[in-house]
Protein backbone atom coordinates (compact mmCIF):
# COMPACT_ATOMS: atom_id res chain seq x y z
CA UNK A 1 0.00 0.00 0.00
CA UNK A 2 1.28 3.73 -0.54
CA UNK A 3 -0.91 4.88 2.01
CA UNK A 4 1.23 6.57 4.29
CA UNK A 5 0.64 6.81 8.62
CA UNK A 6 -1.00 9.09 10.76
CA UNK A 7 -0.55 9.34 14.26
CA UNK A 8 -2.24 9.23 16.70
CA UNK A 9 -4.99 7.54 15.46
CA UNK A 10 -7.22 9.59 17.83
CA UNK A 11 -6.68 12.63 20.08
CA UNK A 12 -9.16 13.72 22.62
CA UNK A 13 -8.25 16.86 24.50
CA UNK A 14 -9.48 19.94 26.21
CA UNK A 15 -11.28 22.90 24.60
CA UNK A 16 -8.46 26.28 24.40
CA UNK A 17 -5.57 23.10 24.39
CA UNK A 18 -3.22 22.77 21.35
CA UNK A 19 -3.71 19.54 19.44
CA UNK A 20 -0.77 17.87 17.11
CA UNK A 21 -0.99 15.58 14.35
CA UNK A 22 1.10 13.97 12.74
CA UNK A 23 1.76 12.29 9.07
CA UNK A 24 4.29 9.91 7.65
CA UNK A 25 4.41 9.31 3.73
CA UNK A 26 6.46 6.84 1.75
CA UNK A 27 7.62 8.62 -1.76
CA UNK A 28 9.24 11.91 -2.91
CA UNK A 29 6.25 14.10 -2.49
CA UNK A 30 5.67 17.72 -4.76
CA UNK A 31 3.52 18.99 -1.67
CA UNK A 32 1.38 17.57 1.23
CA UNK A 33 -2.02 18.77 2.15
CA UNK A 34 -4.26 18.34 5.27
CA UNK A 35 -8.31 17.88 4.84
CA UNK A 36 -10.73 17.72 7.10
CA UNK A 37 -13.88 15.85 7.38
CA UNK A 38 -17.00 16.31 10.22
CA UNK A 39 -18.61 13.05 11.02
CA UNK A 40 -19.67 11.21 7.65
CA UNK A 41 -19.15 14.03 5.40
CA UNK A 42 -16.74 15.34 2.38
CA UNK A 43 -13.50 15.86 3.03
CA UNK A 44 -12.61 20.17 3.18
CA UNK A 45 -8.94 21.36 2.05
CA UNK A 46 -7.22 23.48 5.01
CA UNK A 47 -3.96 23.89 4.03
CA UNK A 48 -1.13 22.93 1.61
CA UNK A 49 2.73 22.85 1.66
CA UNK A 50 5.00 22.53 -0.68
CA UNK A 51 8.05 20.32 -0.44
CA UNK A 52 10.24 23.42 -0.38
CA UNK A 53 8.79 24.14 2.41
CA UNK A 54 9.54 23.98 6.19
CA UNK A 55 6.41 25.52 7.93
CA UNK A 56 3.01 27.37 6.57
CA UNK A 57 0.50 28.88 8.99
CA UNK A 58 -3.66 29.49 8.30
CA UNK A 59 -5.17 31.21 10.97
CA UNK A 60 -4.95 28.79 14.21
CA UNK A 61 -3.23 25.92 11.65
CA UNK A 62 0.69 25.47 11.86
CA UNK A 63 2.04 23.02 9.29
CA UNK A 64 5.46 21.41 9.13
CA UNK A 65 6.95 19.54 6.79
CA UNK A 66 10.57 17.36 7.06
CA UNK A 67 11.52 16.20 4.10
CA UNK A 68 14.24 14.10 5.23
CA UNK A 69 12.27 12.28 7.47
CA UNK A 70 9.00 12.13 5.10
CA UNK A 71 6.64 13.47 7.96
CA UNK A 72 4.46 16.46 8.54
CA UNK A 73 2.71 17.80 11.69
CA UNK A 74 -0.22 20.28 11.90
CA UNK A 75 -1.14 21.88 14.92
CA UNK A 76 -4.31 23.09 15.95
CA UNK A 77 -3.49 25.97 18.78
CA UNK A 78 -6.74 27.38 20.93
CA UNK A 79 -8.62 24.56 19.89
CA UNK A 80 -13.08 24.59 19.85
CA UNK A 81 -15.48 22.48 20.29
CA UNK A 82 -16.17 22.81 16.19
CA UNK A 83 -12.77 21.51 15.44
CA UNK A 84 -13.84 18.14 16.81
CA UNK A 85 -13.54 16.15 13.13
CA UNK A 86 -11.22 13.93 11.63
CA UNK A 87 -8.18 14.78 10.00
CA UNK A 88 -6.27 13.28 6.84
CA UNK A 89 -3.08 14.03 5.40
CA UNK A 90 -2.76 13.52 1.87
CA UNK A 91 1.01 13.61 0.14
CA UNK A 92 1.34 14.58 -3.90
CA UNK A 93 3.92 12.80 -6.27
CA UNK A 94 3.83 13.60 -9.51
CA UNK A 95 -0.54 13.96 -10.06
CA UNK A 96 -2.14 11.70 -7.84
CA UNK A 97 -3.11 12.07 -3.69
CA UNK A 98 -2.31 9.42 -1.58
CA UNK A 99 -4.06 9.76 1.82
CA UNK A 100 -3.64 8.63 5.24
CA UNK A 101 -5.45 7.10 7.71
CA UNK A 102 -6.82 9.97 9.16
CA UNK A 103 -6.49 11.22 13.03
CA UNK A 104 -9.64 11.53 14.72
CA UNK A 105 -9.97 14.52 16.92
CA UNK A 106 -12.42 15.27 19.96
CA UNK A 107 -12.56 18.68 21.60
CA UNK A 108 -14.14 18.59 25.11
CA UNK A 109 -16.05 21.21 26.67
CA UNK B 1 -25.98 24.27 -5.26
CA UNK B 2 -23.10 22.12 -3.91
CA UNK B 3 -19.94 22.74 -6.16
CA UNK B 4 -19.83 18.72 -6.18
CA UNK B 5 -23.56 16.76 -6.41
CA UNK B 6 -23.58 12.59 -5.72
CA UNK B 7 -26.58 10.43 -5.93
CA UNK B 8 -27.95 8.68 -4.16
CA UNK B 9 -26.69 9.73 -0.83
CA UNK B 10 -27.40 6.33 0.18
CA UNK B 11 -27.95 2.96 -1.12
CA UNK B 12 -29.02 -0.02 0.08
CA UNK B 13 -28.91 -3.14 -2.60
CA UNK B 14 -28.31 -6.95 -2.50
CA UNK B 15 -25.23 -9.09 -3.69
CA UNK B 16 -25.25 -9.12 -6.99
CA UNK B 17 -26.98 -6.31 -8.33
CA UNK B 18 -25.57 -3.54 -10.27
CA UNK B 19 -25.13 -0.04 -8.77
CA UNK B 20 -24.06 3.32 -10.26
CA UNK B 21 -23.10 6.19 -8.33
CA UNK B 22 -23.21 9.61 -10.19
CA UNK B 23 -21.24 12.62 -9.80
CA UNK B 24 -21.64 16.04 -11.27
CA UNK B 25 -19.67 19.15 -10.95
CA UNK B 26 -20.10 22.68 -11.26
CA UNK B 27 -16.55 23.80 -10.69
CA UNK B 28 -15.35 23.56 -14.37
CA UNK B 29 -12.93 20.98 -13.56
CA UNK B 30 -11.15 18.47 -15.73
CA UNK B 31 -10.25 16.23 -13.19
CA UNK B 32 -12.13 13.76 -11.50
CA UNK B 33 -11.72 11.22 -9.04
CA UNK B 34 -13.79 8.39 -7.27
CA UNK B 35 -12.30 7.28 -3.61
CA UNK B 36 -13.68 4.51 -1.22
CA UNK B 37 -13.72 5.13 2.32
CA UNK B 38 -13.41 2.42 5.16
CA UNK B 39 -13.45 2.91 8.75
CA UNK B 40 -9.56 3.14 9.43
CA UNK B 41 -8.01 2.79 5.83
CA UNK B 42 -8.97 6.15 5.16
CA UNK B 43 -9.40 6.80 1.44
CA UNK B 44 -8.14 5.05 -1.16
CA UNK B 45 -8.00 6.06 -5.02
CA UNK B 46 -10.65 3.82 -7.47
CA UNK B 47 -10.09 5.70 -10.55
CA UNK B 48 -9.60 8.89 -11.97
CA UNK B 49 -9.98 11.30 -15.06
CA UNK B 50 -8.00 13.80 -16.07
CA UNK B 51 -10.43 14.75 -18.79
CA UNK B 52 -13.41 13.41 -20.77
CA UNK B 53 -10.81 11.06 -22.96
CA UNK B 54 -9.06 10.18 -20.21
CA UNK B 55 -9.58 7.28 -17.56
CA UNK B 56 -7.01 5.76 -15.14
CA UNK B 57 -7.18 2.51 -12.73
CA UNK B 58 -6.39 3.99 -9.03
CA UNK B 59 -5.31 1.52 -6.01
CA UNK B 60 -8.40 -0.29 -6.16
CA UNK B 61 -10.52 -0.67 -9.59
CA UNK B 62 -10.93 -4.74 -9.27
CA UNK B 63 -14.96 -5.07 -9.39
CA UNK B 64 -15.39 -1.26 -10.75
CA UNK B 65 -16.20 0.78 -13.75
CA UNK B 66 -16.38 3.95 -14.77
CA UNK B 67 -17.37 6.36 -17.40
CA UNK B 68 -16.94 10.13 -17.87
CA UNK B 69 -19.70 11.05 -19.69
CA UNK B 70 -18.66 14.42 -19.90
CA UNK B 71 -16.53 17.23 -18.38
CA UNK B 72 -18.70 17.51 -15.57
CA UNK B 73 -19.84 14.30 -15.09
CA UNK B 74 -18.21 10.95 -13.93
CA UNK B 75 -20.01 8.01 -12.73
CA UNK B 76 -18.71 4.64 -10.82
CA UNK B 77 -20.56 1.44 -11.86
CA UNK B 78 -20.44 -1.64 -9.29
CA UNK B 79 -21.50 -4.66 -12.18
CA UNK B 80 -22.49 -6.97 -9.56
CA UNK B 81 -21.84 -5.65 -6.09
CA UNK B 82 -20.31 -7.94 -3.49
CA UNK B 83 -21.10 -7.10 0.84
CA UNK B 84 -17.50 -6.04 0.91
CA UNK B 85 -18.41 -3.06 -1.04
CA UNK B 86 -19.95 -1.37 1.68
CA UNK B 87 -18.29 1.65 2.33
CA UNK B 88 -18.32 5.36 1.92
CA UNK B 89 -17.90 6.72 -1.40
CA UNK B 90 -16.62 10.10 -2.42
CA UNK B 91 -16.57 11.57 -6.10
CA UNK B 92 -13.90 14.76 -5.90
CA UNK B 93 -12.43 17.20 -8.65
CA UNK B 94 -9.40 19.01 -8.87
CA UNK B 95 -8.48 21.97 -11.46
CA UNK B 96 -5.83 22.42 -14.07
CA UNK B 97 -2.87 21.61 -11.52
CA UNK B 98 -0.92 24.92 -11.24
CA UNK B 99 2.55 24.52 -9.72
CA UNK B 100 2.45 21.16 -9.31
CA UNK B 101 -0.47 21.52 -6.95
CA UNK B 102 -3.64 19.08 -7.23
CA UNK B 103 -6.36 20.46 -4.63
CA UNK B 104 -9.66 18.24 -4.39
CA UNK B 105 -12.87 19.64 -3.84
CA UNK B 106 -15.35 16.83 -2.51
CA UNK B 107 -18.78 15.84 -2.78
CA UNK B 108 -20.87 14.71 0.49
CA UNK B 109 -20.54 11.08 -0.34
CA UNK B 110 -22.41 8.18 -0.83
CA UNK B 111 -23.25 5.14 1.61
CA UNK B 112 -23.28 2.27 -0.25
CA UNK B 113 -24.06 -0.90 1.98
CA UNK B 114 -24.27 -4.09 -0.09
CA UNK B 115 -26.54 -7.55 1.66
Amino acid sequence: SQQGEEDPQALSIQEGENATMNCSYKTSINNLQWYRQNSGRGLVHLILIRSNEREKHSGRLRVTLDTSKKSSSLLITASRAADTASYFCADQGAQKLVFGQGTRLTINP
Amino acid sequence: DADVTQTPRNRITKTGKRIMLECSQTKGHDRMYWYRQDPGLGLRLIYYSFDVKDINKGEISDGYSVSRQAQAKFSLSLESAIPNQTALYFCATSGTVTSGANVLTFGAGSRLTVL
